[in-house]
């Protein structure tokens, strides 16, 4: 299976930690992006790459969050002294840039819970 | 703001009944719009996409898109408890732009 893939699936930290997740996009998909999705609501959107560059994040993305994807293919996000309003699943997905099919495959996510 | 609103739900059928999901959103300026299942615990996997005003059927499941009221739905035919799941509905920006505006979903029940 060639999908996207996430790691690790699941991450318990104490409160003030740091955290990093990974994400690996289907191989030929050049844009990569970031949502967070707490119980009972749908993804929000964090931040998106397409190759190398980070070109759009959203306000939710505090100074605490960092991503990166420096070779234009996996992708990291990172949460600094977490918070445990931080606690969400962090979903990625990947797609090919073909306009309005813009269509978006997600990973499994990373469930992260902070103490 | 960019909205997408559902109804929460949930929403009860009985198998192999029809299943009417609906969705409205705010920006005039969508150009595509998605519907996206997620089993509890789970990643949303993606049924059906539209961006032309009509209907787009795919095998037991038909979007339809309404621009001039701003409105999507997706009917489920010949539902199956197998499709009770969380439908999530959401907005692609305008011509070209990248992320998803994702509504709260619809929690859907097929009752044996």
């Amino acid at each position: 299976d060639t999908g996207v893939s996430q790691n690790p699936r699941h991450k318990i930290t104490k409160r003030g930690q740091n955290v990093t997740f990974r994400c690996d996009p289907i191989s030929e998909h050049n844009r990569l992006y970031w949502y967070r999705q707490t119980l009972g609501q749908g993804p929000e959107f964090l931040t998106y790459f397409q190759n190398e560059a980070q070109l759009e994040k959203s306000r939710l993305l505090s100074d605490r969050f960092s991503a990166e994807r420096p070779k234009g293919s996996f992708s990291t996000l990172e949460i600094q002294r977490t918070e445990q309003g931080d606690s969400a699943m962090y979903l990625c997905a990947s797609s090919w840039d073909r306009g309005r099919q813009n269509i978006q495959y997600f990973g499994a996510g990373t469930r992260l819970s902070v103490l | 703001q960019k909205e997408v609103e559902q109804n929460s739900g949930p929403l009860s059928v009985p198998e192999g009944a029809i299943a009417s999901l609906n969705c409205t959103y705010s920006d005039r300026g969508s150009q595509s719009f998605f519907w996206y299942r997620q089993y509890s615990g789970k990643s949303p996997e993606l049924i059906m996409f539209i961006y032309s005003n009509g209907d787009k059927e795919d095998g037991r499941f038909t979007a339809q898109l309404n621009k001039a009221s701003q409105y999507v739905s997706l009917l489920i035919r010949d539902s199956q408890p197998s499709d009770s799941a969380t439908y999530l509905c959401a907005a692609g920006g305008q011509t070209g732009a990248n992320n998803l505006f994702f509504g709260t979903g619809t929690r859907l029940t097929v009752i044996p």
